[in-house]
């Protein structure tokens, strides 16, 4: 079974602009946490999505933004990008909100100049 | 690799020895609790979880303690071999809440 796969893998942007990253989850989950991950904060909960419905949502600014598909594909958006924002985005599939286990995918590394 | 952590706690430990890495969690209330290995360049990997009516869980050469009175986990890792270096990480939840993770703790396993 494959597992969670996020694209792109790395990302350069500029600040002022949006980026747009993906995740597929393992076959059969369908829920979806994201999560941002930097040196000076550790792992932050962003969002949390369980049949395209947003369930929990972390103490990110609004210029962050998911949503979940209908085959529990996930997309996070962060528009206005800023210095601050560069970081790894890890993204996890599990079963339902109500199993434990999260398996996480190998994240996306956004750098922003 | 990329940096998980450039000022995390780090642990030195010997090939073939014992490791004991821990944890202090902040709610009380919370009944689910994960350890977790992160490789560089990897997402974080599962190791061994457990729940509040337990107070100790054994996997293959991992061992998980908990004491609720002083809200305190650790992981103990048997025969520590150079694969286990990495950053290793506990996290919490209560009921569906999202897992709350702590900042990690990087194995050093000297050859």
């Amino acid at each position: 079974k494959a597992g969670v796969t996020q694209t792109p893998r790395y990302l350069i942007k500029t600040r002022g602009q949006q980026v747009t990253l993906s995740c597929s989850p393992i076959s059969g989950h369908r829920s979806v946490s994201w999560y941002q991950q930097t040196p000076g904060q550790g792992l932050q909960f962003l969002f949390e999505y369980f049949s395209e419905t947003q369930r929990n949502k972390g103490n990110f600014p609004g210029r962050f933004s998911g949503r979940q598909f209908s085959n529990s594909r996930s997309e996070m958006n962060v528009s206005t990008l800023e210095l601050g924002d560069s970081a790894l985005y890890l993204c996890a599939s599990f079963t339902s909100p109500s199993y434990n286990e999260q398996f996480f995918g190998p994240g996306t590394r956004l750098t922003v100049l | 690799g990329e940096s998980v952590g450039l000022h995390l706690p780090t642990l030195s430990v010997q090939e073939g020895d014992n490791s004991i890495i821990n944890c202090a969690y902040s709610n009380s209330a919370s009944d689910y609790f994960i350890w977790y290995k992160q490789e560089s360049g990897k997402g974080p990997q599962f190791i061994i979880d457990i729940r509040s009516n337990m107070d100790k869980r054994q996997g293959q050469r991992v061992t998980v303690l908990l004491n609720k009175t002083v809200k305190h986990l650790s992981l103990q890792i048997a025969a520590t071999q150079p694969g286990d270096s990495a950053v290793y990480f506990c996290a919490e939840r209560s009921g569906n809440t999202p897992l709350v993770f702590g900042k990690g703790t990087r194995l050093s396993v000297i050859a």
